[in-house]
């Protein structure tokens, strides 16, 4: 069974500052693992995705994650936050063994500060 | 690319009423189909996976007769929430794809609200 988890349910940095927001996952098989942002009332937006190839992935907003299998951890990061980044980040797996099935983690609340 | 919209964005409804939500990918054909539920502050959790032109596949726990999918074109999936109770009450999200292990694109959400 696929599961993923964040260690951080709520995170807050000033505005410039890096962007750490954690996720590690445990899988049966290779997975897909992605960050998905969430601003208040609004649907999800990919912001990136690993599919075993590259272990760095780039995503939108100058985001970025590196897929770390020794350690089995998707950590999110940014190297300079901006306000509107403040929104609800979630990690999420997907195992192809289970046809695409995403299983999502609880979710970071990210607070930008002035 | 890849946009998927809801309708409506929200509703109210007494309880007893049914309550039909539609997802469309508008910029490409979805293969599959997803419907979540959020409730407030916590993730979301799957309820059922739809093919075009086959029955949902839906979680446990998930009631069909409750919940009716329908998903009766390459565009095109609707959520039919049956005889709705407050307890029904929550933010509802669908995804589609444009292939059996695609990428989900999701849409904004349907807020429902029942009394």
């Amino acid at each position: 069974a696929q599961s993923v988890t964040q260690l951080d349910s709520h995170v807050s940095v000033s505005e410039g500052t890096p962007v750490l927001l954690r996720c590690n996952y445990s899988s049966s098989y290779s997975p897909s693992l992605f960050w998905y942002v969430q601003h208040p009332n609004k649907g999800l937006q990919l912001l990136l995705k690993y599919t075993s190839a590259a272990t760095l992935v780039k995503g939108i907003n100058g985001f970025e994650a590196e897929f770390k299998k020794s350690e089995t951890s998707f950590h999110l990061t940014k190297p300079s936050a901006h306000m509107s980044d403040a929104a609800e980040y979630f990690c999420v797996v997907s195992d192809p063994g289970t046809a695409s099935k995403l299983t999502f983690g609880t979710g970071t609340r990210l607070q930008v500060t002035l | 690319g890849a946009v998927v919209s809801q309708h409506p964005s929200w509703v109210i409804c007494k309880s007893g009423t049914s309550v039909k939500i539609e997802c469309r990918s508008l910029d490409f054909q979805a293969t599959t189909m997803f419907w979540y539920r959020q409730f407030p502050k916590q993730s979301l959790m799957l309820m059922a996976t739809s093919n075009e032109g086959s029955k949902a596949t839906y979680e446990q726990g998930v009631e069909k007769d409750k919940f009716l999918i329908n998903h009766a074109s390459l565009t095109l999936s609707t959520l039919t929430v049956t005889s709705a109770h407050p307890e029904d009450s929550s933010f509802y999200i669908c995804s589609a794809s444009p292939d059996w292990l695609g990428t989900q694109y999701f849409g904004p959400g349907t807020r429902l609200l029942v009394l």
